[in-house]
C-alpha cells in the first residue's frame, strides 16, 4: 500500500530537548516536504527537498533542521524545541513525471507537544 | 505572495444536498491545484489534482473545476452524504520550480442525516 509513514504519532517533550520526527515513504516519490498545522494560521511549509542531498528552507523554517540522505527517508530535527513549536506536523511526498505533479499524499501527522 | 481563501469556514446541510465549495487564489500563475479532505486526527487525502492546463476533474460524486484568469476552484459534492463530513482544504502550487503548497485555511463540512 501506498503511503507516508510518519513517527512518533504523539510526543510531548520539555523545552531544549533535542528530538527527531521521522518520515518515510514508500513511492519512491523525488520531492518531500514538512508542514506544520496551527489554528488560525493553516498549513504551513517548513522544509522541503527535491531530491536526495537536496534540501530547501520553506515559510517557516526558523528551529528546524532536515536531511535527505536516502530517498526514501526525510527525518524533522528539532535541535532545541520550544513551546511555540508545539503544533501538528505533516510530512508528504509527491512525484514530477513528464512536466506534471502527481497528488501529494500525507502521513498521519504528528502532534507535537512542548512544555 | 500567494494567497488561497475558503469561504465559507464552516458550512451545515443535511444530507442528500449539491454542494459548491469554493476557493480563490492572488496569483493566477499557478502550476497545479489540489483539493484534499481532513478527517479529524487523520493526515491529509488528496481528493482531486487539477493541472493548471486543465479545466476540470473528476472522481465519483466529486467534480472539481479550475479559472486561472479569475483565480478561482468549486469543488462539487454530489448528493451529499454523513460520510462525507469533514475539512476540505485547497492548495496551489506556483509555477518556477518551487515545492511549496499554498493551503487555504480549510471549510469544515458537515452533513446530517
Amino acid at each position: 500500500e501506498a503511503q507516508v509513514t510518519q513517527n512518533p504519532r504523539y510526543l510531548i517533550t520539555v523545552t531544549g530537548k533535542k528530538l527527531t520526527v521521522t518520515c518515510s515513504q514508500n513511492m519512491n516519490h523525488e520531492y518531500m516536504s514538512w508542514y506544520r498545522q496551527d489554528p488560525g494560521l493553516g498549513l504551513r511549509q517548513i522544509y522541503y527537498s527535491m531530491n536526495v542531498e537536496v534540501t530547501d528552507k520553506g515559510d517557516v523554517p526558523e528551529g528546524y533542521k532536515v536531511s535527505r540522505k536516502e530517498k526514501r527517508n526525510f527525518p524533522l530535527i528539532l535541535e532545541s524545541p520550544s513551546p511555540n513549536q508545539t503544533s501538528l506536523y505533516f510530512c508528504a511526498s509527491s512525484f514530477h513525471y513528464r512536466g506534471r505533479d502527481t497528488e501529494a499524499f500525507f502521513g498521519q501527522g504528528t502532534r507535537l507537544t512542548v512544555v | 505572495k500567494q494567497e488561497v481563501t475558503q469561504i465559507p469556514a464552516a458550512l451545515s446541510v443535511p444530507e442528500g444536498e449539491n454542494l459548491v465549495l469554493n476557493c480563490s487564489f492572488t496569483d493566477s500563475a499557478i502550476y497545479n491545484l489540489q483539493w484534499f479532505r481532513q478527517d479529524p486526527g487523520k493526515g491529509l487525502t488528496s481528493l482531486l489534482l487539477i493541472q493548471s492546463s486543465q479545466r476540470e476533474q473528476t472522481s465519483g460524486r466529486l467534480n472539481a473545476s479550475l479559472d486561472k484568469s479569475s483565480g478561482r476552484s468549486t469543488l462539487y459534492i454530489a448528493a451529499s452524504q454523513p460520510g462525507d463530513s469533514a475539512t476540505y482544504l485547497c492548495a496551489v502550487k506556483a509555477q518556477g520550480g518551487s515545492e511549496k503548497l499554498v493551503f487555504g485555511k480549510g471549510m469544515k463540512l458537515t452533513v446530517n442525516p
